[in-house]
């Protein structure tokens, strides 16, 4: 099983819906989670940090369930320039050195 | 700010021959990574250094490749000697120690070699 694991999609939604991407870690003593967002040809690019108690930013809303190991990202109102792929980053331990990132969920908005 | 660079943004080289990826990391960021992206594999870590010193090297593939951070401002990932299989897009990034653990991303160097 990996480490990290992200439902590879792709989503294909139309202007102006409400999508949400799930990403499952399986260590438990993982410390902190991230969501990068990646477009085609580009470097992964922080999209946001997602704290315990979960985070909104604009129409992304990040939310992290400890009990159940996932980390999830809620996009509303989307837009075409939201397609890319997503990907979910994960640092396990205090001192986290390191973020084992998933393979991504690929998203395109549709006109 | 400056971001993360690397050198060069393309490489296309033969078989056999010997890969110099290069990369200047935030000024100020005491943690480096060099991460492999490919379609099959997703992004993997090779190796990372914390103060310019190598801490885990458990994802570089084999003994063909090889790291070194000589200071705070640069890092070199060598490939001797290249394979087609090497053929992938090498992310460096950066991070600092205060604050979160976000990392910052370089433009990667896309290889290709045939």
């Amino acid at each position: 099983r990996k480490e990290v694991e992200q439902d590879p999609g792709p989503f294909n939604v139309p202007e102006g819906a409400t999508v949400a991407f799930n990403c499952t870690y399986s260590n438990s003593a993982s410390q902190s989670f991230f969501w990068y967002r990646q477009d085609c040809r580009k470097e992964p690019k922080l999209l946001m940090s997602v704290y315990s108690s979960g985070n909104e930013d604009g129409r992304f809303t990040a939310q992290l369930n400890r009990a159940s190991q996932y980390i999830s990202l809620l996009i509303r109102d989307s837009k075409l320039s939201d397609s890319a792929t997503y990907l979910c980053a994960v640092n396990i331990g205090t001192n986290a050195g390191k973020s084992t990132f998933g393979d991504g969920t690929t998203l395109t908005v549709k006109p | 700010d400056a971001g993360v660079i690397q050198s060069p943004r393309h490489e296309v080289t033969e078989m056999g021959q010997e890969v110099t990826l290069r990369c200047k990391p935030i000024s100020g960021h005491d943690y480096l990574f060099w991460y492999r992206q490919t379609m099959m594999r997703g992004l993997e870590l090779l190796i990372y250094f914390n103060n310019n010193v190598p801490i885990d090297d458990s994802g570089m593939p084999e003994d063909r490749f090889s790291a070194k951070m000589p200071n705070a401002s640069f890092s070199t990932l060598k490939i001797q000697p290249s394979e087609p299989r090497d053929s992938a897009v090498y992310f460096c990034a950066s991070r600092g120690t205060s604050g979160g653990y976000e990392q910052y991303f370089g433009p990667g160097t896309r290889l290709t070699v045939t």
